[in-house]
């Protein structure tokens, strides 16, 4: 069975400050990784994914995140947050060839000016 | 390029009527497509998988008679609500894969705006 654990529900920074979200997997094999973000009322947008090879990737909107096997983790970070990444975001795992998605419970993203 | 679309983005509707909810691949086409659920702050949890052609297949918990999906095209899956109550208010989001697989670029999906559905 696979799984997605997002330890932190609700997370509040300061503007320009840095930020780090968790993500931690249980998944047999390589998985594929992904990270959405998603605003009020609205669909998942895609920031950034991971498969293989260099495991520091890098999303869209300043977004980065890194793949540590031995720590099954797969952390977003942000080096300066804008009050506009105000929103939720959610860590997703998919194994295999049926393209199943894996959900963690997301993490509430608050920025304060 | 990959958009989904789904429609309507918003639906009321009363306690035991049925409603249909599109979901759309624009620009391309879709054998497989996901139905997602997600009530209110709380993550998406997979409902079923819709394959173009044959039977969804459904994730366990999920009453597929009332869940009723329909994959007739390659661009286009709907999922009926059949007899909506309350407890069925949530946002429905549909997600879509790409043929030919080698458009497929490692297990990524292409998701609608979703659709909010408030049954009174």
């Amino acid at each position: 069975a696979q799984s997605v654990t997002q330890p932190d529900i609700h997370i509040t920074v300061s503007e320009g400050a840095s930020l780090e979200l968790r993500c931690n997997y249980s998944y047999g094999a390589t998985p594929y990784l992904f990270w959405y973000v998603q605003s009020p009322g609205q669909g998942l947008q895609l920031l950034l994914k991971y498969f293989s090879g260099d495991t520091l990737v890098q999303g869209i909107k300043g977004f980065e995140a890194e793949f540590k096997r031995s720590q099954s983790s797969f952390n977003l970070r942000k080096p300066s947050v804008h009050w506009s990444d105000a929103a939720e975001y959610f860590c997703a795992l998919s194994g295999g060839s049926n393209y199943k998605l894996t959900f963690g419970k997301g993490t509430l993203l608050t920025v304060n000016p | 390029g990959a958009v989904v679309s789904q429609h309507p983005s918003w639906v009321i509707c009363k306690s035991g009527t049925s409603v249909k909810i599109e979901c759309r691949s624009l620009d391309f086409q879709a054998t497989t497509m996901f139905w997602y659920r997600q009530f209110p702050k709380q993550s998406l949890m997979l409902m079923a998988t819709s394959n173009e052609g044959s039977k969804a297949t459904y994730e366990q918990g999920v009453e597929k008679d009332k869940f009723l999906i329909n994959h007739a095209s390659l661009t286009l899956s709907t999922l009926t609500v059949t007899s909506a109550h309350p407890e069925d208010s949530s946002f429905y989001i549909c997600s879509a894969i790409p043929i030919p697989r080698d458009r497929v670029v490692n297990n990524e999906q292409f998701f609608g705006p979703g659709t909010r559905l408030t049954v009174l």
